[in-house]
């Protein structure tokens, strides 16, 4: 029979546009947070993370915003790139706990 | 600087053939953590270390998956026998300190006929 994979949510945005991944954590008491990206055929890729007791951090090229009081995460990616193409996750490690807890992904596909 | 080494890259045995996975962490990182990662569960944490001791191993499928870490720069994930629903691309990644970022290694490709 045919197998069922994760169904992934897709994002397709023209190059030079701007991108918003966003990402609904699950736990309150999670106080560190961090964007991976995931291209074909490669691990995750630390793309930049983000403390609770900030709720904007800038990067090249990308913004990542915390909102706690609705636990949402964003990734904001100025002027996307064809190689901005990827999966992309959020993770969230709760405050004394020792791992990360990701996010199914979202895909990232860019339109010439 | 050389980031998490995994190695093989690709490996195809056989049903019931013993399967070694090895890592090298990024010199200096006190965790290392193994992952799965297939389309029908997405990215699995198996089992992870902190200063060379297993803390959580509760991610471990079965029996037949075991991990070691015998010293700071080297752990390997061992599965015997394979069978073909552990066909999948295992990581390995490492922090500096658990909780915190984890950096991945590229991955082995792992399929059981």
């Amino acid at each position: 029979g045919e197998s069922v994979g994760l169904h992934l949510p897709t994002l397709s945005v023209q190059e030079g546009d701007n991108s918003i991944i966003n990402c609904a954590y699950s736990n309150s008491a999670s106080d560190y947070f961090i964007w991976y990206k995931q291209e074909s055929g490669k691990g995750p890729q630390f793309i930049i993370d983000i403390r609770s007791n900030m709720d904007k951090r800038q990067g090249q090229r990308v913004t990542v915003l915390l909102n706690k009081t609705v636990k949402h995460l964003s990734l904001q990616i100025a002027a996307t790139q064809p190689g901005d193409s990827a999966v992309y996750f959020c993770a969230e490690n709760m405050q004394g706990a020792q791992k990360l807890v990701f996010g199914q992904g979202t895909r990232l596909t860019i339109n010439p | 600087d050389a980031g998490v080494i995994q190695s093989p890259r690709h490996e195809v045995t056989e049903m019931g053939q013993e399967v070694t996975l090895r890592c090298k962490p990024i010199s200096g990182h006190n965790s290392l953590f193994w992952y799965r990662q297939t389309m029908m569960r997405g990215l699995e944490l198996l089992i992870y270390f902190n200063n060379n001791v297993p803390i959580d191993d509760s991610g471990m499928p079965e029996d037949r998956f075991s991990a070691k870490m015998p010293n700071a720069s080297f752990s390997t994930l061992k599965i015997q026998p394979s069978e073909p629903r552990d066909s999948a691309v295992y990581f390995c990644a490492s922090s500096l300190v658990s909780g915190t970022g984890q950096y991945f290694g590229p991955g082995t490709r792992l399929t059981v006929l």
